[in-house]
């Protein structure tokens, strides 16, 4: 298995704190992803890297930063967390040579009260 | 946009039952094709591939072809079990500006009894 480990696996949370959650792999893949998943939305694609301090937003950023200071570790911010980022956070990565997310971590529950 | 369109469930089956879970899809450019398989609690897993018409990708028993005619890729098992009861996904993926940004369609859960 590839390895990517997602910390913390679960959080609970109020409205307006900020929260940040890791992402960390030990396979030295360039490219690294961000998804949230929601029932009746699938994944949802919220930033990525394709190297360090190269990152690019996806359909579902606003309220989200990252970043990506080394290439193993992908962090993903919510500066002042709101009800609707409640959520499941993926943190996913792409084989050598390959940037399609081919690897996921197991998963971020995040409940914002 | 690109968009992938599943078929809603769940499909629920008995064991050893054949399994179809339609996929179609609309991209500007000339996407690769993937299908993914989430079991519970777990994140998700690329299952299989396609990148060009008329390829089929296979894995596990599964298998879909890449249909450029009909925009379609639909995942095909012939004999399921209990075990591959999970959410699968269809996915795309076009070049962007150099890169490849995958889009996910909603998931479609299959759930197999004995």
């Amino acid at each position: 298995d590839a390895g990517i480990t997602q910390s913390p696996r679960h959080k609970v949370t109020e409205t307006g704190t900020p929260v940040t959650l890791r992402c960390h792999q030990t396979e030295n893949h360039r490219y690294m992803y961000w998804y949230r998943q929601d029932p009746g939305h699938g994944l949802r694609l919220i930033h990525y890297s394709y190297g360090v301090k190269d990152t690019d937003k996806g359909e579902v950023s606003d309220g989200y930063s990252v970043s990506r200071s080394k290439t193993e570790d992908f962090l993903l911010t919510l500066e002042s967390a709101t009800s609707s980022q409640t959520s499941v956070y993926f943190c996913a990565i792409s084989d050598p040579g390959d940037s399609q997310p081919q690897h996921f971590g197991d998963g971020t529950r995040l409940s914002i009260l | 946009g690109d968009s992938v369109t599943q078929m809603e469930g769940p499909v629920t089956l008995s064991e050893e039952a054949f399994l179809t879970i339609n996929c179609t899809y609309t991209a500007t450019g000339y996407p690769s094709l993937f299908w993914y398989v989430q079991y519970p609690g777990e994140g998700l897993q690329l299952l299989l591939k396609a990148t060009k018409a008329d390829d089929k990708g296979s894995n596990k028993g599964f298998e879909a072809t890449y249909r450029k005619e009909t925009t379609s890729f639909h995942l095909e098992k012939g004999s399921v079990q209990v075990s591959d009861s999970a959410v699968y996904f269809c996915a795309l993926s076009v070049a962007s500006g150099g890169s490849y940004i995958p889009t996910f369609g909603r998931g479609t859960s299959l759930i197999v009894h004995p």
